[in-house]
């Protein structure tokens, strides 16, 4: 299988522990997407690289949350200190340099914080 | 505030008829709009997309329309299939393929 993996699938935490997230993204996309939806709605835009750089990390919801992608290849997003309003499903996309935006989406880590 | 807007959560429609899935936008600088369709329990996935430059996109039974000057676009799938029932989200870019504001989505059945 060839597309975006993620993981894991789901998480489920305490409140206050920290979690990370993988996403491998397709192997050519030089860029990587994060996004986070909650129930009832669209995914939300969280931070962007163009492979090792991170282009867009103004969206992050806050400075608990970080994300790095050291090699251009895989991504990491980490949420420190978890609160119960964290619980969504964490979405990564991938899209290869100059597409003008079909990104291809992961199935997504369900994060559930008690 | 939302940039994009989905004001119908649901839609049924029987199938070989027509889905029409509507979004309206607020960000007049948006130039780039995409749909895409998502199944339980998977991502979401490209459906069809159109640049501003256009009013209309067509790929097999999908058609997307533009209307720049309301600020609309709208999904048209004909005929319509049991397996297109899905949640379909309207995305817009003001900048080609960085940051993409999603709609909240309607939930598309397809009755047989």
């Amino acid at each position: 299988d060839t597309g975006v993996s993620q993981d894991p699938r789901h998480k489920i935490t305490k409140r206050g522990q920290n979690v990370t997230f993988r996403c491998d993204p397709i192997s050519e996309h030089n860029r990587l997407y994060w996004y986070r939806q909650t129930l009832g709605q669209g995914p939300e835009f969280l931070t962007y690289f163009q492979n090792e750089a991170q282009l867009e990390k103004s969206r992050l919801l806050s400075d608990r949350f970080s994300a790095e992608r050291p090699k251009g290849s895989f991504s990491t997003l980490e949420i420190q200190r978890t609160e119960q309003g964290d619980s969504a499903m964490y979405l990564c996309a991938s899209s290869p340099s100059g597409s003008t935006g079909e990104l291809f989406f992961g199935e997504g880590s369900r994060l559930t914080v008690l | 505030d939302q940039q994009v807007k989905q004001n119908s959560p649901s839609l049924s429609v029987q199938e070989g008829r027509i889905s029409i899935l509507n979004c309206d936008y607020t960000n007049s600088m948006f130039d780039y709009f995409l749909w895409y369709k998502k199944y339980p329990a998977e991502g979401p996935t490209f459906l069809i997309s159109i640049s501003s430059i256009k009013d209309k996109n067509e790929d097999g039974r999908f058609t997307v329309f533009l209307n720049k000057s309301a600020k609309h676009l709208s999904l048209h799938i004909v005929p319509s299939q049991p397996g297109d029932s899905a949640v379909y989200f309207c995305a817009a870019s003001a900048n080609y393929g960085q940051n993409f504001v999603f709609g909240p989505g309607t939930r598309l059945s397809v009755l047989p």
